[in-house]
């Protein structure tokens, strides 16, 4: 069945440092969406991708879309501590129905 | 507001006794889905409806039900909850025009 892989599964930076996680599909997407959960919260909608190769940026976050819309990334530009959460990454393939999420990347930001 | 609601917050209950999950939302939206959050496997769908009298299952269906014989409410039943579904519960409803997917504040569920 269709797999979305999420790396890395923790990253610990220090304030004002880069953080990249990766999501990978088995299968190719027809859009990919990204949240943020912060700790004892639920999951927050942040973007949704669609067209191959697609570039989105919120302020100091940046989204890609694989040209092949099989992979998608999001880049956070010089953290801070509020970016403390999980990100993850959620791809659906072909249709309505189904969003299978990535296992989430958990990103601590030390001031 | 627009939001998604769910009761109770926190349930410890004992493996073959009945329990439902209610989950509301008041923003008109067709799609709801249930999911379930474990370390290590994030969100797995449980179950989705597309609209009313109209549900299917996700990908890890066993040992729960749902219905949704209104709009705004998805209920999930677990009719003889067992440890393994031990788990942090999220409800969500999905706006059709931007496809942004609003999740419920959860439900930790404790099967003894």
């Amino acid at each position: 069945g269709q797999q979305v892989m999420q790396i890395p599964q923790y990253q610990h930076v220090q304030e004002g440092e880069d953080f990249t996680t990766y999501c990978n599909s088995s299968t190719t997407l027809s859009n990919i969406q990204w949240y943020k959960q912060r700790p004892g919260g639920h999951p927050v909608f942040l973007i949704q991708l669609v067209k191959s190769g697609e570039v989105k940026k919120q302020k100091r976050l940046t989204f890609q879309f694989g040209e092949a819309k099989k992979n998608s990334s999001l880049h956070i530009t010089a953290t801070q501590t509020t970016d403390v959460g999980t990100y993850f990454c959620a791809g659906r393939a072909g249709g309505y129905n189904k969003l299978i999420f990535g296992a989430g990347t958990r990103l601590a930001v030390h001031p | 507001e627009a939001q998604v609601t769910q009761n109770p917050r926190y349930l410890i209950t004992v493996t073959g006794k009945k329990l439902t999950v209610t989950c509301s939302q008041n923003m008109n939206h067709e799609y709801m889905s249930w999911y379930r959050q474990d370390p290590g496997l994030g969100l797995r769908q449980i179950y989705y409806s597309m609209n009313v009298e109209v549900t299917d299952k996700g990908d890890v269906p066993e040992g729960y039900k749902v219905s949704r014989k209104e709009k705004r409410n998805f209920p999930l039943i677990l009719e003889s909850p067992s440890p393994n579904q031990t788990s942090l519960y999220f409800c969500a409803s999905t706006a059709g025009s931007t496809d942004t997917q609003y999740f419920g504040p959860g439900t930790r569920l404790t099967v003894l």
